[in-house]
């Protein structure tokens, strides 16, 4: 079956620490994704690709970093410059033709303490 | 810039009521529209989406969407609210002018009561 995947579902971390959100799709979409999500704010958009070896930038960046060294694969680093890391995030992909419908994984809770 | 109001964070119904979630838009382009559903601790599933042709829509568990130019307005309805429809609805849209990026309204949770 086609998809994305996103491990762990759960993360728990010490404050200070870098922690890494893997996301992974077998859709071969060229464009991928990675939300915030905080209760009440809806998603905001952290960082986007749609070519490897290329990413931008998008509402929310400060505190993350990404890569995209394989089309499958666009993991998510949240540093220990990130002010409030704990959240739920999501991570979407989509082909770069329109309607530009995205697909979404099941999500990672990070919990930093 | 390209905008999404979702009227209401939270909407209550009886089971068997009408659903009615409100989504306007902004833009002075025809978009790409789009509703999603989330069940707690899930990802985003789509529902359904506007591209170009009939205005009105009709997606998954038997919701609509009714797609109005003038009224820049793409509200969600489902003729009869099951219990299980009781989850977060996010409306979105495509800018055709800035590629691949959607632009999501904040959400609104549907309560559902017996």
């Amino acid at each position: 079956d086609g998809g994305i995947t996103q491990s762990p579902k759960y993360l728990f971390r010490k404050e200070g620490q870098n922690v890494t959100l893997s996301c992974e799709q077998n859709l071969n979409h060229d464009a991928m994704y990675w939300y915030r999500q905080d209760p009440g704010q809806g998603l905001r958009l952290i960082y986007y690709s749609q070519i490897v070896n290329d990413f931008q930038k998008g509402d929310i960046a400060e505190g993350y970093s990404v890569s995209r060294e394989k089309k499958e694969s666009f993991p998510l680093t949240v540093t220990s410059a990130q002010k409030n890391p704990t959240a739920f995030y999501l991570c979407a992909s989509s082909s770069m033709g329109p309607p530009y419908e995205q697909y979404f994984g099941p999500g990672t809770r990070l919990t930093v303490t | 810039a390209q905008s999404v109001t979702q009227l209401g964070s939270h909407v209550s119904v009886s089971e068997g009521a009408l659903v009615l979630l409100r989504c306007n838009y902004s833009s002075s382009v025809p978009p790409y529209l789009f509703w999603y559903v989330q069940y707690p601790n899930q990802g985003l599933q789509l529902l359904l989406k506007y591209t170009t042709g009939a205005t009105l829509v009709k997606g998954i568990n038997g919701f609509e969407a009714e797609f109005k130019k003038s009224e820049t307005s793409f509200h969600l309805t489902k003729p009869s609210a099951h219990m299980s429809d009781a989850a977060e609805y996010f409306c979105a849209v495509s800018d055709k002018r800035a590629g691949t990026a959607l632009i999501f309204g904040k959400g609104t949770t549907l309560s559902v009561s017996s």
